[in-house]
């Protein structure tokens, strides 16, 4: 069946390190992929999304190529702030099997210090 | 913006009791989704619904029940709380189609003693 399989953190960075979160998945057929931001005491909300292989999704200064060839949606910032400090899921759907359902990642949990 | 609304943050349930959390969905969205939230085990589905009165099990259905009877809300019943139910859990609708993710409630932290 899918599956989507993240990086272990807890990651501790400094203010303004690069950031790389790992996810890889696998699936049968053709899915949508999308990260998921979790701050602290909150529920998740969307980060960006890629709908098919080497579209980039973008916002507030994070990135993630669909890269088919590879299977990986890797998470990247090129300057992270305190505020970015959470946990980040990487998650996948695919309509035409199980219907849409997001399938998660265990999460990677994230803390940049000042 | 889809709004996903829990009614509670927190709860504090005593062993045994039945409890109902709910959630209400302002888009018309026709799929919605309970899961729960624990450390070490990310989210697990518990149930979801794709209609009205329409409801399938999720990957961890036992304990739980749901009820749909509007299309905008979607309860989760514990028919009789257990501590092991202790959990953050989390709704989230959708609209059918392919590529569209989910939109989330803030989540209600239930502990149960």
């Amino acid at each position: 069946g899918n599956s989507v399989t993240q990086m272990e953190g807890p990651v501790t960075l400094s203010e303004e390190a690069f950031l790389t979160i790992n996810c890889t998945y696998t699936a049968t057929g053709y899915p949508s992929l999308f990260w998921y931001v979790q701050y602290p005491g909150e529920g998740l909300q969307l980060l960006l999304k890629a709908t098919k292989a080497d579209d980039k999704g973008s916002n507030k200064g994070f990135e993630a190529t669909y890269r088919k060839e590879t299977t990986s949606f890797h998470l990247e910032k090129g300057s992270v702030q305190v505020s970015d400090s959470a946990v980040y899921f990487c998650a996948l759907s695919d309509f035409y099997n199980q219907g849409g359902k997001l399938i998660f990642g265990q999460g990677t949990e994230l803390s940049v210090k000042p | 913006d889809v709004k996903v609304t829990q009614s509670s943050r927190y709860l504090v349930k005593r062993t045994g009791e039945k409890v109902f959390l709910e959630c209400v969905q302002d888009m018309d969205h026709e799929n919605m989704f309970w899961y729960r939230q624990d450390p070490g085990l990310g989210l697990r589905l518990i149930y979801f619904s794709y209609d009205v009165k329409m409801k399938e099990k999720g990957d961890i259905p036992e304990g739980y029940s749901v009820s749909r009877e509007k299309k905008e809300r979607f309860s989760l019943i514990l028919e009789s709380a257990s501590t092991n139910q202790t959990s953050m859990y989390l709704c989230a609708s959708r609209e059918t189609g392919q590529g569209v993710g989910y939109t989330f409630g803030s989540g209600t932290r239930l502990t149960v003693v």
